[in-house]
């Protein structure tokens, strides 16, 4: 357990249809990160949080992709209008210590399908 | 920027052999190297770690790597595998900026057979 939660841990979802994930980190760390993994790749950074702020965005981040991490506590990641090549895997992920040290501990992850 | 290559999708090895992943990242200061490993439907896991100082590190399960300044390489070796090494294994860079993201290879599946 990296004490890093995420959920659903499965959806199944239509094209078109807007889904929502949802990360609790490591409890009394301000830095969060949202990774996505689809098959056979390594996961790809998609946005990153310090305390309640998005300081970083990767070009992997449509606009139909939006974050938010209210009160700087858990986060959510929205999809909206899904799309067949949004189905993946989406990580969740936050430094064990407030030290920087490099390393992330990852949440199980949250995996979208979408028909 | 930062980014990393891993040298082989896949590697088979025969349980008690030699592993021997490859990994070289590119960064234009200091990296921290890493590798996770990712079991069948399970979360990624860390393995090892190198920030600085010795540059030979130990990891979890018998895993170790050395970072190698001058060939840009960060491979992971264990001398004897065992069946149940087989997994996904990931190489990933960053550097000592509090923020920076951690960047992943795209992975090596190790098999391990009997």
């Amino acid at each position: 357990d990296t004490g890093v939660s995420q959920d659903p841990r499965h959806k199944i979802t239509k094209r078109g249809q807007n889904v929502t994930f949802r990360c609790d980190p490591i409890s009394e760390h301000n830095r969060l990160y949202w990774y996505r993994q689809t098959l056979g790749q390594g996961p790809e950074f998609l946005t990153y949080f310090q305390n309640e702020a998005q300081l970083e965005k990767s070009r992997l981040l449509s606009d139909r992709f939006s974050a938010e991490r209210p009160k700087g506590s858990f986060s959510t990641l929205e999809i909206q209008r899904t799309e067949q090549g949004d189905s993946a895997m989406y990580l969740c992920a936050s430094p064990p210590r407030p030290l920087n040290t490099g390393e992330l501990f990852f949440g199980e992850g949250s995996r979208l399908t979408v028909l | 920027a930062q980014s990393v290559t891993q040298l082989g999708s896949h590697v088979s090895v025969s349980e008690g052999a030699l592993v021997l992943l490859r990994c070289n990242y590119s960064s234009s200061v200091p990296p921290y190297l890493f590798w996770y490993v990712q079991y069948p439907n399970q979360g990624l896991q860390l393995l090892l770690k190198y920030t600085t100082g010795a540059t030979l590190v130990k990891g979890i399960n018998g895993f170790e790597a050395e970072f190698k300044k001058s060939e840009t390489s960060f491979h992971l070796t264990k001398p004897s595998a065992h069946m149940s090494d087989a997994a996904e294994y990931f190489c990933a860079v960053t550097t000592n900026q509090a923020g920076t993201a951690l960047i992943f290879g795209k992975g090596t599946t190790l098999s391990v057979s009997s």
